[in-house]
């Protein structure tokens, strides 16, 4: 299986962009969902399909996925957007899920 | 609003099996959709273990060694997990989760139960 690495933190200011990165070989073959979990919660699906948004989720919240990298942009982050981030890789040829490490977002 | 549920010992021996159900409401087990189960251990992250298709088709994190066997029971509304010759390390909040496959992620998930494993 492959490894998606992710930096442990990030620090932003109100009303900044936040950009969360996912890395791992040839990440830009395969799709890429995003997850936001507050702390003492369960994780909330933000971007699914590399760059699609579910329903009830900000426009703020958006995401792309290229060559080695995928990126996670929080535009005009708020306050409540601090909270653990992972990304989530799916290997269409083995049908197999792969997490990545998880990135803690603070916003201060 | 689907909802899932899961239930289960908190507490397991080491090397004996770890026994979880996923209560399904608001909607069928039985519809295209998969079923996982999805662990943290505490303040760690997350670690998808497999999914089952309603039809029973199964897929498994090849980590786990093949220790885990996830199940489906249509009558009941509900899948289940058994992990088996359980370590320290597989101490963990474990959640149940919903997904339509492929690439459109993780849509409903479970509130998590904790499972420590300690004799």
């Amino acid at each position: 299986s492959f490894e998606l690495t992710q930096p442990p933190s990030l620090s932003v200011s109100p009303g900044q962009t936040a950009s969360i990165t996912c890395s791992g070989d040839k990440l830009g073959d395969k799709y890429i969902c995003w997850y936001q979990q507050r702390p003492g919660q369960s994780p909330v699906l933000i971007i699914y399909q590399d760059n699609k948004r579910p329903s009830g989720i900000p426009e703020r919240f958006s995401g792309s996925n290229s060559g080695n990298t995928a990126t996670l942009t929080i535009s005009g982050t708020q306050a409540m957007d601090e909270a653990d981030y992972y990304c989530q890789a799916w290997d269409s040829t083995t049908a197999l899920y792969v997490f990545g490490t998880g990135t803690k977002v603070t916003v201060l | 609003q689907v909802r899932l549920q899961e239930s289960g010992p908190g507490l397991v021996k080491p090397s004996e099996t770890l026994s979880l159900t996923c209560a399904v409401s608001n909607f069928s087990i039985s519809e295209a959709y998969f079923w996982a189960w999805i662990r943290q251990p505490p303040g760690k992250g997350l670690e998808w273990i497999g999914s089952i298709f309603h039809n029973g088709g199964t897929y498994y994190n090849p980590s786990l060694k093949s220790r885990a066997t996830i199940s489906v029971d249509t009558s009941k509304n509900r899948f289940s997990l058994n992990l088996n010759s359980v370590i320290a390390a597989d101490t963990a909040l474990y959640y149940c989760a919903r997904h339509p496959g492929g690439p459109a992620g993780v849509d409903y998930w479970g509130q998590g139960t904790l499972v420590t494993v300690s004799s």
